[in-house]
């Protein structure tokens, strides 16, 4: 059972170069998450989604745009790079919301912008 | 504004040596509490949740309670493989969106 799988797990970009990241999940879960991690600031919601086919805006939106075509799968796209999109990107999801519910984590994706 | 922070930013302790990790959050409508772990290069893995005042939680060496404002992780009699993250976020919505705290770095000496 993979859990939930991030692909790649290291990029490095140039300035206005565009690219996606891949999150699949195998365990049935309706919500998943994209969060980024910057040294000091703790993982911050970037884009999330409660169903397929429905995306919503997190904290820190601007610069991405994101996809649920299937349940499994939600994709997070930078269509042009900046430095201050360097840091590291999780994934994750959960079942929805009832008690004892917490979120699974993918194992990150470290994106250098230069 | 909702608000969540982590205290101290770095926790340095010898094996055996006893210790809590303090969140302290502002806002409103908790709908639940969690701590998570985070071991370099990977993903943050869940440890607890707690949902209301009162309520503690205990995991081997590591027990989490909670406070009206505040949760603390003890950690107890902790072991060189307790050096990690220790993340603390909360949930205010009913789409399970996490905030987090910036985390309490954790390195056990032998």
């Amino acid at each position: 059972n993979a859990g939930v799988t991030q692909t790649p797990k290291f990029r490095v970009l140039k300035t206005g170069q565009s690219m996606t990241l891949l999150c699949a999940q195998d365990m049935n879960h309706e919500y998943m998450y994209w969060y980024r991690q910057d040294p000091g600031m703790g993982l911050r919601l970037i884009h999330y989604s409660v169903g397929e086919g429905t995306t919503a805006k997190g904290e820190v939106p601007d610069g991405y745009n994101v996809s649920r075509l299937k349940k499994q799968n939600f994709l997070l796209g930078l269509e042009s790079a900046a430095p201050s999109q360097t840091s590291v990107y999780f994934c994750a999801s959960s079942p929805p919301q009832t008690m004892n519910t917490e979120a699974f984590f993918g194992q990150g994706t470290r994106l250098t912008v230069v | 504004e909702d608000q969540v922070t982590q205290s101290p930013e770095a926790l340095r302790l010898q094996e055996g040596e006893s210790s809590s990790l303090n969140c302290s959050y502002t806002v409103s409508g908790l709908r639940g509490l969690f701590w998570y772990r985070q071991d370099p290069g990977k993903g943050p893995e869940f440890l607890f949740t707690l949902y209301s005042a009162g309520e503690e939680k205990e995991k081997e060496r590591l027990k989490a309670t909670l406070t009206k404002k505040e949760s603390f992780l003890h950690i107890t009699a902790p072991k060189p493989e307790d050096s990690a993250t220790y993340l603390c976020a909360v949930v205010t919505d009913s789409w399970g969106k996490l905030q987090f705290g910036a985390g309490t770095q954790v390195v056990v000496t032998p």
